[in-house]
């Protein structure tokens, strides 16, 4: 059964320190898409990144990088230097190829983020 | 235009209104999504229209009803709904590719229901 797991249901940090959000996801199928999406309080969720099952390559933009791992299914997204602006919840998001007509998204639990001054 | 707005920001209505929730995008999107998020939860599907036909509901009951009127609209009709579907509606939309899956939704800022 496909799933997503997010097991920090709250993460408190304080300014400049570095912070990483785990996910661990669960799928039966070979080419799969994961995402992450962050939503500020204002609501909107705000793609961050899509990551290719047959694409392992680390990636990194800015403060934000990502490890992927089909050995242990998971896409970890760290966040270097944090910044009180990246309190947020953030979703760890599975597509899989079995969906592919319809892009249905299986989000996380998701994982709120304070960052403290 | 790399945005998806969705109106009204709030809305709040009693059990007997029939109300409507409206988005827009204007990225040459196929695919536009509704979803409905609760409190600390996770968004959760509703409704998935890929050119402009519906090809998901993931059993909502009749109170709401979809409509994509053109490629760049999506409407949620909403009628007798219950205190239980108060919640953030968020819509989305995305590319229609080979494989629609791999291709991301952008979300808007969603309306915030209260049902009284």
């Amino acid at each position: 059964a496909q799933k997503v797991t997010q097991a920090q249901t709250e993460i408190s940090v304080v300014e400049k320190e570095d912070v990483t959000l785990d996910c661990v996801y669960e799928t039966r199928d070979t080419t799969y898409y994961l995402f992450w999406y962050k939503q500020p309080p204002s609501g909107e969720l705000v793609f961050l990144i899509r990551r290719n099952s047959f694409d392992e390559q680390n990636e990194i933009s800015g403060r934000y990088s990502w490890n992927f791992q089909k050995s242990t299914s998971s896409f970890n997204f760290t966040i270097t230097a944090s910044q009180v602006v990246d309190s947020a919840v953030y979703f760890c998001a599975l597509s899989e190829e079995r969906s592919s007509n319809t892009g249905k998204l299986i989000f996380g639990q998701g994982t709120t983020l304070q960052v403290k001054p | 235009d790399t945005e998806v707005t969705q109106t009204p920001k709030h809305l709040v209505m009693g059990m007997t209104n029939k109300k409507s929730l409206k988005c827009e995008q204007h990225m040459g999107h196929r695919a536009m999504y509704w979803y409905k998020q609760k409190a600390k939860k996770p968004p959760e599907l509703m409704f998935v229209y890929s050119y402009e036909k519906l090809s998901i509901n993931e059993s909502v009951p009749s109170r709401f009803s979809p409509e994509c009127p053109n490629s760049s609209l999506l409407n949620l009709h909403l009628h007798a709904l219950q205190p239980e579907d108060s919640a953030l509606y968020l819509c989305a939309s995305s590319q229609v590719g080979g494989f629609v899956s791999y291709n991301e939704q952008f979300f808007g800022p969603g309306t915030r229901l209260t049902v009284l």
